[in-house]
């Protein structure tokens, strides 16, 4: 089976950096996706690491070490806006390549 | 303008009836997925499919079907053997099969189905 665990929650202010980190444990290991969801709505992709390293996308960076079992997403100058939930998920083998989604962290930003 | 639509937004049914829900795309994409949310939870897949006419179940299939009688569509069927079926449905597709080159997937708006 996969399993992966990242925080329930995390809090920041306006314009500060935060990394929400995700671990995994897994066979067949392939990527590691993130997705953010605001209340109520529909996830929507944000990033993928297949290979170790650091993936930047605007404000949004995410990170993988494949040896770690480990990754996480960077966000730089928060917005209120980036108030939302957001899912690690690894893609495996074993589980036919489709993401499993972790339980998803509560990002709340605060002016 | 492409995406996924979910109908209707929200649902409500009694105890012990079956209940479809309706997932349509129009970003011709190969394989369509559904998930299910509870409050606090990540996703969980209930069944997805590759290809037309052809479908597997996820990890939680028991209590639902699915038909994939044409690629743009993949309804979700939640019977009355599913035991709790109160919960946020998400219905999604991706370009190609999962573990191709492009694993992004995109989500429809969900339906959020209530059973009194």
């Amino acid at each position: 089976g996969q399993s992966l665990e990242q925080p329930s929650e995390v809090t920041a202010v306006e314009g500060a950096i935060v990394q929400i980190n995700c671990t995994y444990q897994t066979s067949g290991f392939y990527g590691l996706s993130w997705y953010q969801q605001h209340d109520g709505g529909a996830p929507t992709f944000l990033s993928y690491n297949a290979l170790d390293g650091l993936e930047e996308t605007g404000r949004f960076s995410s990170f993988l070490s494949r040896s770690d079992s480990y990754g996480y997403l960077l966000l730089q100058e928060l917005q209120m806006k980036d108030s939302a939930s957001y899912f690690c998920a690894v893609h495996a083998s074993g589980g036919s390549y489709i993401p499993t989604f972790g339980r998803g962290t509560s990002l709340i930003v605060h002016p | 303008d492409g995406g996924i639509t979910q109908s209707p937004k929200y649902l409500f049914r009694k105890e012990g009836q079956n209940v479809t829900l309706s997932c349509e795309q129009n970003l011709n994409h190969d394989a369509m997925y559904w998930y299910r949310q509870d409050p606090g939870q990540g996703l969980r897949l209930i069944y997805y499919s590759q290809i037309v006419n052809d479908f597997q179940k996820g990890d939680i299939a028991e209590g639902y079907s699915v038909s994939r009688e044409k690629k743009e569509s993949f309804p979700l069927t939640v019977t009355s053997a599913q035991k709790n079926p109160t919960a946020f449905y998400l219905c999604a597709s991706s370009m190609g099969p999962a573990g191709g080159p492009v694993n992004e997937q995109f989500f429809g708006p969900g339906t959020r189905l209530t059973v009194l």
